[in-house]
């Protein structure tokens, strides 16, 4: 089975312009999540969802910011407009949620903000 | 909010010594996972313990869960350079719960 899926794996863009990274979680998963890492925050949770649902989104720092989850095999986050400290690796993870949270992460996006 | 300490934050050993690296709460969580990290990659799950005082291993990797569900060590045996990366762990207060807490993470170099 296919892990978590990321696209693309890296981003190169100048501040202002519009962002979007794509996901397509584990099938048969029923959370995913968005998590930011940089070396001076370490792993933040972004947003997840449960059944396509976004349930918390108290980690998305600000407007500029936001998550869909249209169907269960797809989710994106944008950032519009971007700016240099939003450089980060992002990262989707799914699991499945009766089995103890255990997440399965995809293999990141390097967005650079210039 | 659930926060988890993990210690040591660096660590740089020779191959074939031994190493435990910590991770502690003062919140009990009902699971708690051990993901490693290599460079260029995302998080990959290690193990999941869920019972106090739990001991699971996996190869020369060791797991143990306090007996209180606050704190868990992980112990490697003999470490090798593909054992280098970042260590993390993160819990789940409840079964059903929608989000884990993460920690910090331990960085671990193995040199040849």
């Amino acid at each position: 089975d296919a892990g978590v899926i990321q696209s693309p794996r890296h981003e190169v863009t100048e501040m202002g312009q519009e962002v979007t990274l794509r996901c397509k979680p584990i099938s048969g998963h029923n959370s995913l999540f968005w998590y930011r890492q940089t070396m001076m925050r370490g792993l933040e949770l972004l947003i997840y969802f449960n059944n396509n649902v976004p349930i918390d989104d108290s980690g998305m720092p600000e407007d500029r910011f936001s998550a869909k989850m249209p169907n269960a095999s797809f989710s994106t986050l944008k950032i519009q407009p971007s700016e240099p400290r939003d450089s980060a690796v992002y990262f989707c993870a799914s699991s499945l949620r009766v089995r103890y949270n255990e997440q399965f992460f995809g293999p990141g996006t390097r967005l650079t903000v210039l | 909010t659930q926060l988890l300490e993990q210690s040591p934050q660096f660590l740089s050993i020779q191959e074939g010594e031994n190493l435990t690296v910590y991770c502690n709460s003062s919140s009990v969580f009902s699971s708690l996972q051990w993901y490693r990290q290599e460079p260029g990659e995302g998080p990959v799950l290690l193990v999941t313990v869920v019972t106090g005082g739990e001991v699971k291993k996996l190869k020369r990797l060791t797991f143990q869960f306090g007996d209180a569900r606050k704190d868990s060590s992980l112990h490697i045996t003999a470490a090798q350079p593909g054992d280098t990366g970042l260590y993390l762990c993160a819990g789940a207060p409840n079964t059903n719960a929608g989000k884990s807490t993460f920690g910090d993470g331990t960085t671990l170099t193995v040199k040849p």
